[in-house]
C-alpha cells in the first residue's frame, strides 16, 4: 500500500543534541512538507519541497534544516539551535503544480528533555 | 501568516449543524479542508479551487469566496464520527511569470474543534 511513513513516533533527546526526524514516501509524490504541532497552535509550516534538491522556508524555519536528495526522502534535522523543540511532528506529501489533496505521515513526537 | 479560524470550539448534539470559518489575510489559490483525530494524522475532507472547482467528501460541503478571501465548511446533520479539530490549509497564489498557478506552499489554520455528543 502506498502511503507516507513517519520514524520514530517517540523520540527523546537531550537538550543541546541535534536530531533527525525521517520522512518516507512511496506515493511518487513531487511535494513534501514538514509541519510543526503545538496545542492551539495549529499546524505551523517549518519547510517544504517541490522537487529534488530544492526546499523553500516555511513560516518557523529558524532551528530547523532538511535535505531534499530523493524524492521519497525529506528528513527534518531539529539542531540545538530551536529554542523550544517538544512537539508533535508532521510530514506531509502532494502532487504538483496544483492545488492537491496533501497525505500525512502518522506523526513524531519529540521531547527534549 | 495562518489564516484565522473561527469559532476556536463548537460542541454540538447529534443531528445538529455547524459552520466554520476560514479568513485570509492573503490572495488564495486553494483552500484545503482536513480533520483531525486525537494522535492521529489530519485527513483530507475538501479542496476548493480558484475558479470555483471542488474536490471532496460527499457529506461534508464547503464554499470559496475568492474576493474576501474566506471558505466556509458546513457540516450537516452532524455525527458523533464528525467529532474531532478541523484545520483549513490555505495555498496563495504563485508570483512572477505564471502568477495565479499554484504554489504548493500549505499553510494551515489554528484549528477548530468540534464535539458532537449523542
Amino acid at each position: 500500500d502506498g502511503g507516507i511513513t513517519q520514524s520514530p513516533k517517540y523520540l527523546f533527546r537531550k537538550e543541546g543534541q541535534n536530531v533527525t526526524l525521517s520522512c518516507e514516501q512511496n506515493l511518487n509524490h513531487d511535494a513534501m512538507y514538514w509541519y510543526r504541532q503545538d496545542p492551539g497552535q495549529g499546524l505551523r509550516l517549518i519547510y517544504y519541497s517541490q522537487i529534488v534538491n530544492d526546499f523553500q522556508k516555511g513560516d518557523i524555519a529558524e532551528g530547523y534544516s532538511v535535505s531534499r536528495e530523493k524524492k521519497e526522502s525529506f528528513p527534518l534535522t531539529v539542531t540545538s539551535a530551536q529554542k523550544n523543540p517538544t512537539a508533535f511532528y508532521l510530514c506531509a506529501s502532494s502532487i504538483v503544480p496544483q492545488g492537491a489533496e496533501a497525505f500525512f505521515g502518522q506523526g513524531t513526537r519529540l521531547t527534549v528533555v | 501568516q495562518q489564516p484565522v479560524q473561527s469559532p476556536q470550539a463548537v460542541i454540538l448534539r447529534e443531528g445538529e449543524d455547524a459552520v466554520i470559518n476560514c479568513s485570509s489575510s492573503k490572495a488564495l489559490y486553494s483552500v484545503h479542508w482536513y480533520r483531525q483525530k486525537h494522535g492521529e494524522a489530519p485527513v483530507f475532507l475538501m479542496i476548493l479551487l480558484k475558479g470555483g472547482e471542488q474536490k471532496g467528501h460527499e457529506k461534508i460541503s464547503a464554499s470559496f469566496n475568492e474576493k474576501k478571501q474566506q471558505s466556509s465548511l458546513y457540516l450537516t446533520a452532524s455525527q458523533l464520527s464528525y467529532s474531532g479539530t478541523y484545520f483549513c490549509g490555505t495555498e496563495p497564489p504563485r508570483d512572477g511569470p505564471i502568477y495565479g498557478g499554484a504554489t504548493n506552499k500549505l499553510i494551515f489554520g489554528t484549528g477548530t474543534l468540534l464535539a458532537v455528543q449523542p
